[in-house]
């Protein structure tokens, strides 16, 4: 298993719809996850933090599944502004260690 | 509040010429820092980190090197460039708390 693998898309959706992507990572020790939006070349910002018990914000929600080893990430009622390239992120070496390996994102085209 | 700031922002240069990118960060104290590319169609690979001065972690063996000179500052460096080195180069710093990586606005570097 790749350390860090997403949905390779890319996805082309229509506004308004829902999407969902799907990341897996390799270590089951990790313990910190995230969502990170990059812009056309641009540097990738945080969209949001993953937690145990899955957490939402506004349009966007992400939940983890330990023993599946997976992240997901669920934009409902999709923007314009939410085309952009979306990567997973996984501190895989766990604890405070901090060394986060990323995905190699998934890109999201939202169209009229 | 914290800012990064990385430069140049393009650059053109031609194989087997040295490289110098330049980061420093505002506003934190003993940062964790960290060195990304980007390569076309790839993920985010690590390249280094730093936990303080002159303490430097290579995570991938290649003619790049790196070094942090001061509290706030970490350079990349190469003395001959390969096609390969060509990408998006971007530092980055940690926010130990909550695990967020802010990053600088990257380095385009071009190897002709």
């Amino acid at each position: 298993r790749k350390e860090v693998e997403q949905d390779p898309g890319p996805f082309n959706v229509p506004e308004g719809a829902t999407v969902a992507f799907n990341c897996t990572y390799s270590n089951s020790a990790s313990q910190s996850f995230f969502w990170y939006r990059q812009d056309c070349r641009k540097e990738p910002k945080l969209l949001m933090s993953v937690y145990s018990s899955g957490n939402e914000d506004g349009r966007f929600t992400a939940q983890l599944n330990r023993a599946s080893q997976y992240i997901s990430l669920l934009i409902r009622d999709s923007k314009l502004s939410d085309s952009a390239t979306y990567l997973c992120v996984v501190n895989l070496s766990g604890g405070s260690n901090y060394k986060l390996t990323f995905g190699k994102g998934t890109l999201l085209t939202v169209n009229p | 509040s914290q800012t990064i700031h990385q430069w140049p922002a393009t650059l053109v240069q031609p194989v087997g010429s040295p490289l110098s990118l330049e980061c420093t960060v505002e506003g934190t104290s003993n940062p964790n820092l960290y060195w990304y590319r980007q390569a076309a169609g790839r993920g985010l690979q690590l390249l280094f980190y730093s936990v303080g001065i002159g303490q430097i972690s290579s995570e991938v063996p290649q003619n790049l090197s790196a070094s942090r000179p001061q509290d706030r500052q970490f350079i990349l460096s190469s003395k001959k460039l390969l096609l390969s080195d060509s990408g998006f180069y971007l530092c980055a710093w940690i926010d130990q708390n909550t695990g967020e990586l802010f990053f600088g606005e990257g380095s385009r570097l071009t190897v002709l």
